[in-house]
């Protein structure tokens, strides 16, 4: 079965600390892995996308990585800011690449960033 | 992508349409639903104007495509079931190179008494 698990499910750092979210998944064929960032009340935006072939993706102070032998991916903040604060969702693309159900979202992780 | 409206308080049974519109000819349009502790699940897409298909959640909802811009989404008889937060989503390409980056509309906040 095609899943996305994330977690932690729920996250609260210290303003100025860094954190690292985790992403496993089963999603078979795979094509590509993103990351979105979802503010509340807002609908998500896209941080950054991950292809078979790239291990590390930066996009300032958030960083990427996957490994596609053991179908995981990591988003790493570094040095956390206030407007961190959102819930990060990763949605796992199957081959072939269309639209649909072609998507598979995780159920997101919650950040919490406090001064 | 633009949705409207916002905020929207509705009885069980009402009829109610959300609208969704994007200017960046994108040819795919999709209709989201996010719940607590569910992460968001598909109700419908489209692939292009004329096109539409079922999603993993279809059951209570109704949409058309009659043009690239629009995708709206309705509720035939609304039900406490459909409290949800709804969210329309866009993306370029289809068949060929296609990244898979949706552009989401702010979302509309349903809640049925």
């Amino acid at each position: 079965k095609n899943q996305v698990e994330q977690s932690p499910q729920s996250l609260i750092i210290l303003e100025g600390k860094n954190c690292t979210l985790q992403c496993n998944y089963t999603v078979s064929p795979f094509s590509n892995l993103r990351w979105y960032k979802q503010d509340t009340g807002r609908g998500p935006v896209s941080l950054t996308i991950m292809t078979f072939s790239e291990n590390t993706k930066s996009n300032g102070r958030y960083t990427a990585t996957l490994d596609a032998d053991t179908k995981q991916s990591s988003l790493h903040i570094t040095a956390s800011q206030l407007s961190d604060s959102a819930s990060y969702i990763c949605v796992v693309s199957r081959q072939p690449n269309q639209a649909g159900t072609a998507l598979i979202f995780g159920k997101g992780t919650t950040l919490s960033v406090s001064s | 992508v633009t949705q409207n409206p916002r905020y929207l308080i509705t009885v069980t049974g009402k009829k109610l349409t959300v609208t969704c519109s994007q200017n960046m000819n994108h040819e795919y349009m999709s209709w989201y639903r996010q719940d607590p502790g569910m992460g968001l699940r598909l109700i419908h897409y489209s692939v292009g104007a004329g096109i539409t298909d079922q999603g993993e959640v279809p059951n209570g909802y109704n949409v058309s495509r009659s043009t690239t811009e629009d995708f709206p989404l309705r509720l035939l008889s609304a039900a406490p079931s459909q409290t949800s937060v709804y969210f329309c989503a866009s993306s370029q390409g289809l068949a060929g190179v296609w990244t898979g980056e949706l552009f989401f509309g702010e979302g509309s906040r349903l809640t049925v008494l």
